[in-house]
């Protein structure tokens, strides 16, 4: 399995202000996704991310809200702009070959936003 | 779209005790079927997949699963739980191509 990294781990933020997530895979992967868990709830896909087109967001979710960078096969980032206390969530990048092979997770990055 | 159900939310064991968490999903297609499970404090983890053959797959830590296509579920199961199994446990599914879609996850205690 790959393994991901997740930079920053954890981030308290103000209201108004943006941050970017960034996603490191140890190895080469044609898909990369963006998913939010809010508190004390599962999973949701924000964005399948490709390297070499622009990301497909998952209905709820744009771009203006989540832009998402794929520059190459091994790095992605996501930017929560302009955020709100509703933003307060983990957000999980994961990776796999293909839609229909195993996703795996990164850690996850925890934001709190004031 | 495809829907995943998972009826525990909330689920307390004492040790040795024999788990079942059920998984429901909607979709008439093919589909691939996965647990993961999140143990406090760690990142979410892969414990079985099933993706064809044997509807009987087996996982990490003696975690098994049964895929039953005519009642569209995907239970998992152990037969002596430990404390250490103590974790958010989470059945996901996707169609070829299509994106990953979670239950609601189940919070498993168990308790020494």
């Amino acid at each position: 399995s790959a393994v991901i990294s997740q930079k920053p781990s954890r981030d308290i933020c103000q209201r108004g202000t943006s941050l970017t997530i960034q996603c490191q895979v140890d190895s080469q992967v044609t898909m990369m996704f963006w998913y939010r868990q809010q508190p004390g709830q599962s999973l949701t896909l924000i964005a399948t991310a490709n390297q070499g087109s622009e990301a497909t967001y998952e209905s709820g979710f744009v771009i203006d809200k989540f832009p998402i960078s794929r520059p190459n096969l091994t790095f992605s980032t996501l930017t929560v702009s302009n955020m709100s206390p509703e933003d307060s969530s983990i957000y999980l990048c994961s990776v796999g070959a293909s839609g229909s092979d195993t996703q795996y997770f990164g850690p996850g990055t925890r934001l709190t936003v004031l | 779209a495809q829907s995943v159900s998972q009826h525990n939310h909330h689920v307390i064991l004492s040790e040795a005790a024999s788990l079942e968490l059920g998984c429901n999903y909607s979709y008439g297609g093919t589909v691939n079927l996965f647990w993961y499970v999140q143990y406090p404090g760690q990142h979410l983890q892969l414990l079985l997949k099933y993706f064809s053959g044997d509807p009987l797959v087996k996982g990490i830590k003696g975690f098994e699963a049964e895929f039953i296509k005519s009642k569209f579920s995907f239970n998992l199961r152990k037969p002596s739980v430990q404390w250490s199994d103590t974790a958010e446990y989470f059945c996901a599914v996707n169609n070829a191509g299509n994106m990953l879609t979670f239950g609601g996850g189940t919070r498993l205690m168990v308790k020494p």
